[in-house]
C-alpha cells in the first residue's frame, strides 16, 4: 500500500511569489492535515480537510490556504511568500476524522524562500 | 488549550544502553497520545499510540510507552538502543474529535547514540 506522497520534495521560491504544494494521501484515507515544521517553532498545525471540507484551522495568516479534491488529494497554497515561510511542510493522512485514528505523514516538502 | 512538554532537548546514550524519553502533556480530558520519530530530512513515522485501555503500549522497533494519568506523562522507553535509533523523537497529543488544534507536538528530543 503506497504511503503519503508529497510533491515536490524541494522548492526554492523568491519573496513575494506564491507556491502550491501537493499531497496524495493513503488510499481510502479521507482526512488530510498540513503541518509546518521550523527549527524555532517546531511542528505547527496549519489545517485539516475531511471529505473536501476544511474542518480545522491553526493560527496562521490567510496567506496560507488549502483545498481537498474528491479523490482526497490535497493542495496547500502560500501566497506572497515571506522569508519566514521557509520550512518543511508535512502532510498527514488519516482514515477517519476522529482523534483516535492514526496520522501517517509524508516525507515533506522543503520550501526555501530567498 | 492542550500542550506537550519534552523536557530534554538532547539525550546521549551509549549503544546497548536503555533509553527513556520524557513527555508531559496538558489536556482537560483523557488525551490521545502518540510518539513519532523523524530521521534527518524525512517525515514522521509513528512509533506507538495510546487511545484507551492498557496503559503500557508496545510499538515498533522495540519501543514501548507508559501512560500515567496521575503524572500527565507518556514516557517512551527502549531496553537496548541501536545506532539506527539516532533521530528526533516527538511526543504528540490529539483530541477526540480531531479538534481545532490538530495534533499538538512537543519540541522534540534529539537522540544521539554513542558507540
Amino acid at each position: 500500500k503506497a504511503g503519503v506522497t508529497q510533491t515536490p520534495r524541494y522548492l526554492i521560491k523568491t519573496r513575494g511569489q506564491q507556491v502550491t504544494l501537493s499531497c496524495s494521501p493513503i488510499s481510502g484515507h479521507r482526512s488530510v492535515s498540513w503541518y509546518q515544521q521550523t527549527p524555532g517553532q517546531g511542528l505547527q498545525f496549519l489545517f485539516e480537510y475531511f471529505s473536501e471540507t476544511q474542518r480545522n484551522k491553526g493560527n496562521f495568516p490567510g496567506r496560507f490556504s488549502g483545498r481537498q479534491f474528491s479523490n482526497s488529494r490535497s493542495e496547500m497554497n502560500v501566497s506572497t511568500l515571506e522569508l519566514g515561510d521557509s520550512a518543511l511542510y508535512l502532510c498527514a493522512s488519516r482514515r477517519g476524522g476522529q482523534g483516535n485514528t492514526e496520522a501517517f505523514f509524508g516525507q515533506g516538502t522543503r520550501l526555501t524562500v530567498v | 488549550a492542550q500542550s506537550v512538554t519534552q523536557p530534554d532537548i538532547h539525550i546521549t546514550v551509549s549503544e546497548g544502553a536503555s533509553l527513556e524519553l520524557r513527555c508531559n502533556y496538558s489536556y482537560g480530558a483523557t488525551p490521545y497520545l502518540f510518539w513519532y520519530v523523524q530521521s534527518p530530512g524525512q517525515g514522521l513515522q509513528l512509533l506507538l499510540k495510546y487511545f484507551s485501555g492498557d496503559t503500557l503500549v508496545q510499538g515498533i522497533k522495540g519501543f514501548e510507552a507508559e501512560f500515567k494519568r496521575s503524572q500527565s506523562s507518556f514516557n517512551l522507553r527502549k531496553p537496548s538502543v541501536h545506532w539506527s535509533d539516532a533521530a528526533e523523537y516527538f511526543c504528540a497529543v490529539g483530541r477526540k474529535g480531531g479538534g481545532a488544534d490538530g495534533l499538538t507536538f512537543g519540541k522534540g528530543t534529539h537522540l544521539i547514540i554513542q558507540p
